[in-house]
């Protein structure tokens, strides 16, 4: 496609639920990213997928949080057992190799628990 | 010490004005660094990219780099209100490592 497409775009979940969040990656971009940006927060790296493989999930918060990436191209981000805490905006990215620094996001999920 | 220190603001200028916004940061291995500006609910769009020192000019907006000082900045000429926006600094070392550290942004409105 055009550009990193996410969705949804906005879920409200309640405390205790798990959600799924999808990234579509820039056709042929080889590195996808998830990246979470928490209320008045940098941006805070969570994952790295080269093709389907993660050489660096060190950044996901706890063991309620992983990720996969299908056929080089679809990634999920599930949350299981929601937290207020978990509130964020989920910002998928996309490059064509390694070495991010033209890497290009997603519009963000912008997740709510309540 | 966080790796990268970026000014919150709010900064609010009149339209036309130069904007000035900046970054400092601690790590001597970082080598590329980048722009990105964020509208309010919309994902971070890369403005600009730089290698290691030195400046860059797209159009209106110029990058500069002092590795010297870990100082970067991003000045806008002539300011138009569609550049209100949360501007983010981001940088990493290059090569293999993937991972940027970005400021926390810096939220400016320019008002017509």
């Amino acid at each position: 496609g055009a550009g990193v497409s996410q969705s949804p775009s906005n879920k409200v979940t309640e405390k205790g639920k798990d959600v799924e969040l999808r990234c579509d990656p820039i056709s042929g971009h080889t590195a996808l990213y998830w990246y979470r940006q928490r209320l008045g927060q940098g941006l805070e790296f969570l994952i790295y997928f080269q093709g389907n493989s993660a050489p660096d999930k060190s950044g996901l918060p706890s063991d309620r949080f992983s990720a996969e990436r299908t056929g080089e191209s679809v990634s999920t981000l599930t949350i299981q057992r929601t937290q207020q805490e978990d509130s964020a905006v989920y910002l998928c990215a996309s490059s064509l190799g390694q070495g991010g620094h033209t890497i290009y996001f997603g519009e963000g999920s912008w997740l709510t628990v309540v | 010490q966080k790796e990268v220190e970026q000014d919150p603001g709010p900064l609010s200028v009149p339209e036309g004005a130069i904007v000035s916004l900046n970054c400092t940061y601690s790590n001597s291995a970082f080598q590329y660094f980048m722009w990105y500006r964020q509208y309010s609910r919309k994902g971070p769009e890369l403005l600009m990219y730089t290698y290691s020192s030195g400046n860059k000019e797209d159009g209106r907006f110029t990058a500069q780099v002092d590795k010297s000082s870990k100082y970067i900045s991003l000045f806008i000429r002539d300011s138009q209100p569609s550049d209100s926006a949360t501007y983010l600094c981001a940088m990493n070392s290059g090569g293999s490592n993937y991972k940027l550290t970005f400021g926390k942004g810096t939220l400016l409105t320019v008002n017509p």
